[in-house]
């Protein structure tokens, strides 16, 4: 059956070092990946898509990485503030027949950045 | 600005209630999508809608109805056939022809049986 997994362990790190988040996912092949951002009782953001046929996606802080070789993509903060502190969600997108798109979600992790 | 918005932020169901999530956009966005998220479970879809009159079920459609008349519009109901109804609601949509500036999404219904 197709999984999506992020570590479901909180991710305690230190203001100012990088944060890397990781998702992997096993019997799928999506045309892209994408990962958000959610606040306690909040909807999710979004923040970078990368595509199936690129490597590496750089937005400001925001680094993501997909190697649909090994199903993974890495997600990483440089420069951790504590207002980076949230849970981030990686989703996986499919085209649909007749155009359109389906995203399915991991379960998230949660970052804590401490001062 | 444009946005999703979804009413009403709390809601609270007796049991054997039908009870109806309102969910409006003005961002001209083609697709709209209903989520539900459960604490360690991330985000599964419930329905999902592509153009206005169209609709299909995602993978926990059971004891849910949705409708699609309008382009802005795509209210939710949970049924009383829904038997574990609590849950935080999402509602998104995204414009049909690609995904590069991914889903938006509105802040959310929180549903508790009571």
């Amino acid at each position: 059956s197709q999984k999506i997994e992020q570590n479901s362990e909180a991710l305690n790190i230190q203001e100012g070092k990088t944060a890397t988040l990781t998702c992997n996912y096993t019997n799928y092949s999506p045309a892209y990946l994408q990962w958000y951002r959610q606040d306690p009782g909040r909807g999710p953001v979004f923040l970078l898509l990368i595509r199936e046929n690129e490597k590496e996606k750089r937005k400001e802080r925001l680094k993501v990485t997909f190697d649909t070789t090994l199903k993974q993509s890495l997600f990483h903060i440089t420069a951790s503030q504590p207002a980076d502190s949230a849970t981030y969600l990686c989703a996986l997108n499919f085209i649909l027949t007749g155009g359109g798109n389906k995203l399915t979600f991991g379960t998230g992790t949660q970052l804590k950045v401490e001062l | 600005d444009g946005g999703i918005t979804q009413s009403p932020k709390y809601l609270f169901r007796k049991e054997g209630q039908n009870v109806t999530l309102s969910c409006e956009q003005n961002l001209n966005h083609d697709a709209m999508y209903w989520y539900r998220q459960d604490p360690g479970q991330g985000l599964r879809l419930i329905y999902y809608s592509q153009i206005v009159n169209d609709f299909q079920k995602g993978d926990i459609a059971e004891g849910y109805s949705v409708s699609r008349e309008k382009k802005e519009s795509f209210p939710l109901t949970v049924t009383s056939a829904q038997k574990n109804p609590t849950a935080f609601y999402l509602c998104a949509s995204s414009p049909k022809t690609g995904p590069s500036r991914g889903y938006t999404f509105g802040s959310g219904t929180r549903l508790t049986v009571v």
